[in-house]
């Protein structure tokens, strides 16, 4: 159990463009969900948290209006990363947590979007 | 200074070998500790994570934190060549923010 997929897995698009990012829990339901973007050889770095319903928290650093996120459900949270520039390229990587599912602070990963902007 | 330190490796280990992996961290009002392991172009999955102080074992693995050093160990015995992986340290004060360290790269050569 506690499957969290992501989609697409990987994403080339032109500088300018806006991308979508889909992070699903498949079969429980996510209190809260994060979003990462982890650099080669670099730590993962929390950009946002989203509760269901609410605006996301914005890590200090990250342009909310850049890097959009809507968790409008409690299996489904999605990122827009708006005009796209090539030091977006990153791997983005999403998490989710359920109170209810358990209680040792654990988040679920998904498999992480690959984005590269040309 | 980063929340969360960790030495990035690569580090090479021969089959079989006793792994030590290790971390310091700075904020000590955080009480989760966690071990994630990823691979290549995937998601981190948990490994182990622990409460506090003390060692909690998992099969080959043990989990161990030093709260007076601020330290956390992860230690894999009879490592075997799917063990290779980059290894993140994290720590969390409750159901948001997890800091993670940089991870580490295994490499376990058969």
């Amino acid at each position: 159990g506690a499957v969290v997929s992501q989609h697409p897995s990987r994403v080339i698009c032109k500088s300018g463009t806006s991308v979508k990012i889909e992070c699903r829990s498949l079969d429980f339901q996510a209190t809260t969900m994060f979003w990462y973007r982890q650099f080669p050889k670099k730590s993962l770095m929390l950009m946002a948290t989203s509760n269901e319903g609410s605006k996301a928290t914005y890590e200090q650093g990250v342009e909310k209006d850049k890097f959009l996120i809507n968790h409008a459900s409690l299996t489904l949270s999605t990122l827009t990363v708006t005009s796209a520039h090539p030091e977006d390229s990153s791997f983005y990587i999403c998490s989710a947590s359920s109170i209810e599912r358990n209680g040792n602070n654990e988040q679920f990963f998904g498999p992480g979007t690959r984005l590269t902007v040309l | 200074q980063k929340e969360v330190e960790q030495d990035p490796g690569p580090l090479s280990v021969p089959e079989g070998a006793i792994v030590s992996l290790n971390c310091t961290y700075s904020n000590s009002a955080f009480q989760y500790f966690m071990w994630y392991r990823q691979y290549s172009r995937k998601g981190p999955e948990l490994l182990m994570y622990t409460y506090s102080s003390g060692n909690k074992e998992d099969g080959r693995f043990t989990a161990q934190v030093d709260k007076s050093s601020k330290y956390i160990s992860l230690f894999i015995r009879d490592s075997q060549p799917s063990d290779s992986a980059t290894y993140l340290c994290s720590q969390s004060g409750g159901y948001q923010k997890v800091t993670f360290g940089t991870g580490t790269k295994l490499q376990v050569i058969p």
